[in-house]
């Protein structure tokens, strides 16, 4: 199946600060969502993006697919922002989805006052 | 509009017991897929129901079944509890294939004791 690795692992930030998260995944794909998870375990879609760039207010996500990484940038950060971020991706069979997102470790974001 | 639901929020199980898990999705959308998170880990896939069949299932074992009901609403069953069951359960929804991604409901987090 496919493989998703996320990078960094974990990240401290002072609020105001910009950062930048990263998803390599080890075939091509037909979906890539990133999310983030609250601290109450919800999972929160913030861009549905398999290819080109997406903006959002602070946040913005560019997936290049034929080199298979996406990135999503995290601008002025806020301690609204702190909790876990996944990446996930589906590689459909035949043209149908089977339901079935792989998601990657995550990137767990603690951000400071 | 309402996103997806899931109920109950919390449950506490003993071991060999069986446990019902419920979601609806939201309105209009066709599949629904389970996943199963255990903690410090991204979620897992356990089934995709689409119309009613399933048309994927993950690597986990008999023990655990679903369900499809005409309104598009799921029930997720496990049997014959185990520890290692202690997860939180989250139920997504998606669109037609190509016009958007999945969405996620709270999730149920099952403690089996």
């Amino acid at each position: 199946g496919i493989q998703v690795e996320q990078s960094p692992p974990d990240l401290i930030l002072q609020e105001g600060a910009n950062s930048t998260l990263r998803c390599n995944f080890s075939d091509s794909v037909n979906n890539l969502q990133w999310f983030h998870q609250n601290p109450w375990g919800q999972l929160i879609n913030l861009f549905y993006i398999p290819s080109g760039t997406k903006q959002n207010g602070r946040l913005s996500a560019t997936t290049v697919a034929t080199e298979r990484y996406s990135l999503l940038y995290i601008s002025s950060s806020q301690t609204t922002d702190s909790g876990v971020y996944f990446c996930a991706v589906e590689r459909w069979a035949g043209g149908t989805s089977y339901g079935k997102l792989t998601f990657g470790q995550g990137t767990i974001l603690t951000v400071h006052p | 509009d309402a996103g997806v639901t899931q109920s109950p929020t919390h449950l506490i199980k003993t071991r060999g017991q069986h446990v019902t898990l419920r979601c609806s999705p939201i309105s209009g959308h066709k599949s629904v897929s389970w996943y199963q998170q255990v903690l410090g880990q991204g979620p897992q896939f356990i089934f995709q129901y689409y119309e009613k069949e399933e048309r994927g299932r993950g690597n986990f074992p008999d023990r655990f079944s679903a369900r499809q009901f005409p309104n598009y609403s799921s029930e997720l069953n496990v049997n014959a509890l185990l520890l290692g069951d202690s997860a939180l359960y989250l139920c997504a929804s998606s669109p037609p294939v190509g016009r958007g991604g999945y969405t996620f409901g709270s999730g149920t987090r099952l403690t089996v004791v």
